[in-house]
């Protein structure tokens, strides 16, 4: 089992371009989730997916979009990227959703100049 | 607003010897709280956690304390090793809510 993968690892932007993370997993998860890391900021949720077929904002979801491709795929879309979205980002997924254990991809780093 | 507060950013331990990890919250409805453990590079990974029914709670090494009353929990490692060098991230949140909010995290770093 890969538990949760997510591609790419590390990508460059430029400002106003668009671009899709990828994150899938093989735990047969229902939930799934984006985070972001920033310094100083911890982890901070910008979308989740409860069960396959719907989604939910988190804390900071302005600037994405989500979608819930089948059980498995959790996608993240920049639209126009901005240097405010220089981060860290992590996909998760969890059994039921709530609070029990989240696994964690390794995620990808995303510089936007 | 941060509800999750982890006010040291990092805490230096000699190999053998405890260490303290705290943890502030304000939102009085979080009734859940989980700590996360990270490597550079890599994702968290679940190391403990405890219901608000509890005031401890033990794995091995690793003891979480709750202090209801004060808002405030505790992770303790006893004896620290080299491999616990890693940023612990303390988690809370609420069965009516089901998603968990992060604090800043604290840079561990067991010196031998």
């Amino acid at each position: 089992n890969a538990g949760v993968t997510q591609t790419p690892k590390f990508q460059v932007l430029k400002t106003g371009q668009s671009m899709t993370l990828q994150c899938a997993q093989d735990m047969n998860h229902n939930s799934m989730y984006w985070y972001r890391q920033d310094p100083g900021m911890g982890l901070r949720l910008i979308y989740y997916s409860a069960s396959e077929g719907t989604t939910d904002k988190g804390e900071v979801p302005n600037g994405y979009n989500v979608s819930r491709l089948n059980k498995r795929e959790f996608s993240l879309r920049l639209e126009s990227a901005a240097p405010s979205q220089t981060s860290v980002y992590f996909c998760a997924s969890s059994e039921v959703g709530g609070l029990e254990t989240q696994y964690f991809g390794p995620g990808t780093r995303l510089l936007v100049l | 607003d941060q509800q999750v507060k982890q006010n040291s950013p990092s805490l230096s331990v000699q190999e053998g010897r405890i260490s303290i990890l705290n943890c502030d919250y304000t939102n009085s409805m979080f009734d859940y709280f989980l700590w996360y453990k990270k490597y550079p590079a890599e994702g968290p990974t679940f190391l403990i956690s405890i219901s608000s029914i509890k005031d401890k709670n033990e794995d091995g090494r690793f003891t979480v304390f709750l202090n209801k009353s004060a808002k405030h929990l505790s992770l303790h490692i006893v004896p620290s090793q080299p491999g616990d060098s890693a940023v612990y991230f303390c988690a809370a949140g609420t069965d009516s809510w089901g998603k968990l909010q992060f604090g800043a995290g604290t840079q561990v770093v067991v010196t031998p």
